[in-house]
């Protein structure tokens, strides 16, 4: 089955730390991946949406130069949290499609101190 | 604005027992529905998905959906302490996947 590896799996650090999350789909090529953000007992929330060789786009009331997004290839995206600061702490996962069908990576969770 | 509906719950049920988890949805051009289980503190797996109206089965799972009442559920057979779990319910007419809040299932042994 389609695999999707996010990396780190955990990150603690200090506030104004930038922090940069990756997301490969290892067994299959992904032109659009997804980056949610889930808080304590929340549902998943979609962050943006990254696609190959071209700009994100970016769901309302999330700042685009706070979450940068790359995604140069077709097995790669990044997301980097800039300036981290402690209301950024969540849980933050990728995801990749593969036809209509999104699979998951297991998540980054991220701690600002 | 795409919607998808569901209970927060905790729904519980006893071991051994039928559970049953409900999902409504209001862009009726939605062409694929997925279901989704979340243990606490990981991130979504996939368990079902569903693109045609009527039945579905995998296992202990089966999913149901009725395009014409917006409706789509997951039938979870035997149930065990194990599918103790938030279920998503997810909806696909274009990119990206709309989710819903989830159903937070307890299985009690």
């Amino acid at each position: 089955g389609a695999v999707v590896s996010q990396h780190p799996s955990w990150v603690i650090c200090k506030s104004g730390t930038s922090v940069k999350i990756e997301c490969r789909s290892l067994d299959f090529q992904a032109t659009t991946m997804f980056w949610y953000r889930q808080f304590p007992k929340q549902s998943l929330m979609l962050m943006a949406t990254s696609n190959e060789g071209s700009k994100a786009t970016y769901e309302q009331g999330v700042e685009k130069d706070k979450f940068l997004i790359n995604h140069a290839s077709l097995t790669l995206s990044t997301l980097t949290v800039t300036s981290a600061h402690p209301e950024d702490s969540s849980f933050y996962i990728c995801s990749a499609s593969s036809g209509q069908v999104e699979h998951f990576g297991d998540g980054t969770r991220l701690s600002i101190l | 604005q795409k919607e998808v509906e569901q209970n927060s719950g905790p729904l519980s049920v006893p071991e051994g027992a039928i559970a049953s988890l409900n999902c409504t949805y209001s862009d009726r051009g939605s062409q694929s529905f997925f279901w989704y289980r979340q243990y606490s503190g990981k991130s979504p797996e996939l368990i079902m998905s569903i693109y045609s109206n009527g039945d579905k089965e995998d296992g202990r799972f089966t999913a149901q959906l009725n395009k014409a009442s917006q409706y789509v559920s997951l039938l979870i057979r035997d149930s065990q302490p194990s599918d103790s779990a938030t279920y998503l319910c997810a909806v696909n007419g274009d990119t990206p996947l709309v989710f819903g809040k989830g159903t937070r299932l307890s299985v009690i042994a």
